[in-house]
């Protein structure tokens, strides 16, 4: 099936640690992104990508780097100097520049910081 | 920019009434608009959409037509069940934006027996 796959899906670190959350997918999309959601608030975008070996920051990259070297593959790191990591983190892919595309989104990663 | 204010949740209804979520958007140039749902954990899937002005999207009876005249896209159902217990987010793309979506920041739906 096609889809779109983060891990894990609960995540514990401790303050001061980095920490790498996975996203794959296998819809041949060349846009993926990263959104972070708290508790009663909509999706902040983080981080997007149009296209392999390049990405763009969103509106909250501070604290937070990306990586695109595959084009199944975005993975998201949490550095130590992101103020208050603790959230749920999702992923999500498109076909890059179609007029009314929608996204496909993962099952999403919520992060502790213990 | 861009920008989508949805209604202040949340809502609660009893089984069977009828669910109206407003939304109205800002944007640049001639958005598409979307309507995704999240159930507790889960990510968000696709619930509806709508490309250009007076498109009606539609899908599990749910219902949003896209006013152009007043920056609109409110959603409708006329009998919720408890099933539809869920987030609701209000969401917009446009040229300018590529394929991002601008989200509005959601409305908390419970549907009680």
């Amino acid at each position: 099936d096609g889809g779109i796959t983060q891990s894990p899906k609960y995540l514990f670190r401790k303050e001061g640690q980095n920490v790498t959350l996975s996203c794959e997918q296998n819809l041949n999309h060349d846009a993926m992104y990263w959104y972070r959601q708290d508790p009663g608030q909509g999706l902040r975008l983080i981080y997007y990508s149009q296209i392999v070996n390049d990405f763009q920051k969103g509106d909250i990259a501070e604290g937070y780097s990306v990586s695109r070297e595959k084009k199944e593959s975005f993975p998201l790191t949490v550095t130590s100097a992101q103020k208050n990591p603790t959230a749920f983190y999702l992923c999500a892919s498109s076909i890059q520049g179609a007029v009314g595309t929608e996204a496909f989104f993962g099952q999403g990663t919520r992060l502790t910081v213990v | 920019g861009n920008s989508v204010t949805q209604m202040e949740g949340p809502v609660t209804l009893s089984e069977e009434a009828f669910l109206t979520i407003n939304c109205t958007y800002t944007a640049t140039g001639y958005p598409s608009l979307f309507w995704y749902v999240q159930y507790p954990g889960e990510g968000l899937q696709l619930l509806l959409k709508a490309t250009k002005a007076d498109d009606k999207g539609s899908n599990k009876g749910f219902e949003a037509t896209y006013r152009k005249e007043t920056t609109s896209f409110h959603l409708e159902k006329g009998s919720v069940q408890v099933s539809d217990s869920a987030v609701y987010f209000c969401a917009l793309s446009d040229l300018t934006s590529g394929s991002r979506l601008t989200f509005g920041e959601g409305t908390q739906l419970t549907v009680n027996p």
